[in-house]
């Protein structure tokens, strides 16, 4: 147990699906994060918020809009996605920048 | 080229052995680093966290970082089946909001 719980832990979803992905942290971080995990690439850092604000969006597709209504709170919503978005999405928190973060233990997702 | 090289493995040691796992990197900026042991189907958990040059000890968990080099290593003693899994490594120039990671390297420890 990390401290930070996503929901649901497997997901398998058409093209045309919309789903969500929550995460929640019970640690009283302040900065809360999604990563993308793929096979043999790096773990890439997807959105960034801080107190609730959106600092960072690393570039990525409208088709994942990030929802953040608290500090303890972050969902990712999914629309219309591609076979290729199949992958680990982590939800990690910190109390700030500059401070460890913790992951979740990660939502598979699968797009057929 | 990456900004962070990982030989991704895997590599298979029998138990008891010295397990050495490597990252070189590009950026001289980065100040911070870490390694994360994932096992399978889990999230990654912070083992090692260092600043700036030097070695960290932590049990049988030691971490390197070499900045002229732009290389640092974890090594593992007297490697027990419990620590395969996927260790990966990550650095920063500024703190946890922009960490580049490796790939990760898959480790088999054999009983």
């Amino acid at each position: 147990e990390t401290g930070v719980t996503q929901t649901p832990r497997h997901l398998v979803m058409g093209m045309t699906n919309k789903k969500s992905l929550k995460c929640e942290q019970h640690l009283g971080h302040n900065a809360m994060y999604w990563y993308k995990q793929s096979a043999k690439k790096p773990l890439e850092l997807m959105f960034v918020y801080n107190f609730k604000e959106q600092t960072e969006n690393n570039s990525v597709p409208s088709r994942f809009s990030p929802e953040c209504p608290n500090s303890s709170h972050l969902f990712l919503h999914l629309h219309t996605l591609q076979p290729e978005d199949s992958a680990l999405y982590l939800c990690a928190s910190n109390e700030g920048p500059g401070n460890t973060i913790y992951f979740g233990e990660g939502s598979w997702l699968t797009v057929v | 080229q990456k900004e962070v090289e990982q030989d991704p493995g895997p590599l298979s040691v029998p138990e008891g052995a010295i397990v050495s796992l490597n990252c070189t990197y590009s950026n001289s900026a980065f100040q911070y680093f870490m390694w994360y042991r994932q096992y399978s189907r889990k999230g990654p958990e912070l083992l090692m966290y260092t600043y700036s040059s030097g070695n960290k000890e932590d049990g049988r968990f030691t971490a390197q970082v070499d900045k002229s080099s732009k290389y640092i290593s974890l090594f593992i003693r007297d490697s027990q089946p419990s620590d395969s899994a996927t260790y990966l490594c990550a650095m920063s120039p500024t703190g946890a909001n922009n960490l580049f990671f490796g790939t990760g390297t898959r480790l088999t420890v054999i009983p």
